[in-house]
């Protein structure tokens, strides 16, 4: 069982659509992040956060937008999404954000298919 | 900037031979290293990673891996391959520079285990 867990697994959504991925962390960490998988490419890092506060956003379109409400969640916002989209959405958490040899813990992610 | 260069996006190996995953790096200050893995389905899970001392870590399943500063190398092995070894596994590099740590991740070797 994973510290760190992700909802929905699966998501199908329409172009038009709004939807919101959600993380929660139970490792009492600072730092949380939302990663991009998609095939044949290496992980893209889109956003960090460190005590509730956004520290790194990589070029990451308008229709993705973060939320970190506390230390323990973490929401990825949905909207207007594009086919290339499509991909699975990797939620992780650290001890801290710079501190280093941080070790990085991944939820299982959610799998999102934009149709 | 740092980078991290994984040779073979796939790898085939017979049950009970020997695992080797090959993973270069380049840094321009000393590197942490990490090998992360990616069952089916899952998240990612680290598995071993190297930040000082020891040049030779030991992580979960009886993998392993070498920091090699002369050959920019940090390549995984394991002395006989296990059915349940299948999965994708991602080498990645960690520096920390004026105080912030960016972790980079190669594009992953699917390990394939034959009967």
């Amino acid at each position: 069982e994973t510290g760190v867990t992700q909802t929905p697994r699966h998501l199908v959504m329409g172009m038009t659509n709004k939807k919101s991925l959600k993380c929660e962390q139970h490792l009492g960490h600072n730092a949380m992040y939302w990663y991009k998988q998609s095939a044949k490419k290496p992980l893209e890092l889109m956003f960090v956060y460190s005590l509730e506060e956004r520290v790194e956003n990589n070029s990451v379109p308008s229709r993705f937008s973060p939320e970190c409400p506390n230390s323990s969640h973490l929401f990825l916002h949905l909207h207007t999404l594009q086919p290339e989209d499509s991909a699975l959405y990797l939620c992780a958490s650290s001890q801290e954000v710079a501190n280093s040899g941080n070790t990085i813990y991944f939820g299982e992610g959610s799998w999102l298919t934009v149709v | 900037a740092q980078s991290v260069t994984q040779l073979g996006s796939h790898v085939s190996v017979s049950e009970g031979a020997l695992v080797l995953l090959r993973c270069n790096y380049s840094s321009s200050v000393p590197p942490y290293l990490f090998w992360y893995v990616q069952y089916p389905n899952q998240g990612l899970q680290l598995l071993l990673k190297y930040t000082t001392g020891a040049t030779l870590v030991k992580g979960i399943n009886g993998f392993e891996a070498e920091f090699k500063k002369s050959e920019t190398s940090f390549h995984l092995t394991k002395p006989s391959a296990h059915m349940s070894d299948a999965a994708e596994y991602f080498c990645a590099v960690s520096v920390v520079n004026f105080g912030n740590e960016k972790l980079t991740f190669g594009t992953g070797t699917r390990l394939t285990i034959i009967p």
